[in-house]
């Protein structure tokens, strides 16, 4: 059935340091991939997202990058603050059917 | 707009019970999801409306659970009766094109069913 993994569940980086973010989808029909960040007691929020017909999309320190043949998308957070530390989610959508990743941890230490 | 608003933020209820949930989605969606957050199982959607037409309820796990959205503006999640196992996070979400644009999200109402 439609499947998202995301990886790694859990990312400690240093204040200032990259994170990078890995989700691959099993439906090849999906054609939107939105990225959202929910933090504790909070409820998810977009924070970029990117259609099938482009490759690559970037908003200041965030940036999301598709790749269609492989079935998998990426998010980039350069410059990370401690205001990033969240659970961060990707999806796959297609019609009205998203399908979220497990999430990942990221806490971005002082 | 307020955004997607739900109430109550918390429910505590005994195993049994009929718990209600309540959606408002944003003014001009068409699309509404219920789904439901643990840490064990992640988001799970449970059930998609489309101009208050329920479409897909497959996410929906037992005939205790059980939605409606009677107008534009209005939706409900039912337990009945409720048990611990449905202690998680219930969120609505709402979209102007099903899944093809941004859901926004309410702020969920936390269930505990002792």
């Amino acid at each position: 059935g439609e499947n998202v993994e995301q990886h790694p569940s859990t990312l400690s980086v240093q204040e200032g340091d990259s994170a990078v973010i890995k989700c691959t989808y099993s439906d090849s029909a999906s054609n939107y991939f939105p990225w959202y960040k929910q933090e504790l007691g909070k409820r998810p929020q977009l924070i970029i997202d990117i259609r099938s017909n482009v490759g690559e999309k970037k908003d200041q320190r965030i940036a999301v990058t598709l790749n269609k043949t492989a079935k998998h998308f990426s998010l980039h957070i350069t410059e990370t603050q401690p205001e990033d530390s969240a659970v961060y989610f990707c999806a796959a959508s297609r019609a009205y059917k998203y399908i979220f990743g497990t999430g990942t941890r990221l806490k971005v230490l002082a | 707009d307020a955004g997607v608003i739900q109430s109550p933020r918390h429910e505590v209820t005994e195993m049994g019970q009929e718990v209600t949930l309540r959606c408002k989605p944003i003014s001009g969606h068409n699309s509404l999801f219920w789904y439901r957050q643990t840490m064990m199982r992640g988001l799970e959607l449970l059930i998609y409306f489309n101009n208050n037409v329920p479409i897909d309820d497959s996410g929906m796990p037992e005939d205790r659970f059980s939605a409606k959205m009677p107008n534009a503006s209005f939706s409900t999640l039912k337990i009945q009766p409720s048990e611990p196992r449905d202690s998680a996070v219930y969120f609505c979400a709402s979209s102007r094109d099903g899944g093809n644009t941004e859901a926004f999200f309410g702020q969920g109402t936390r269930l505990t069913v002792v």
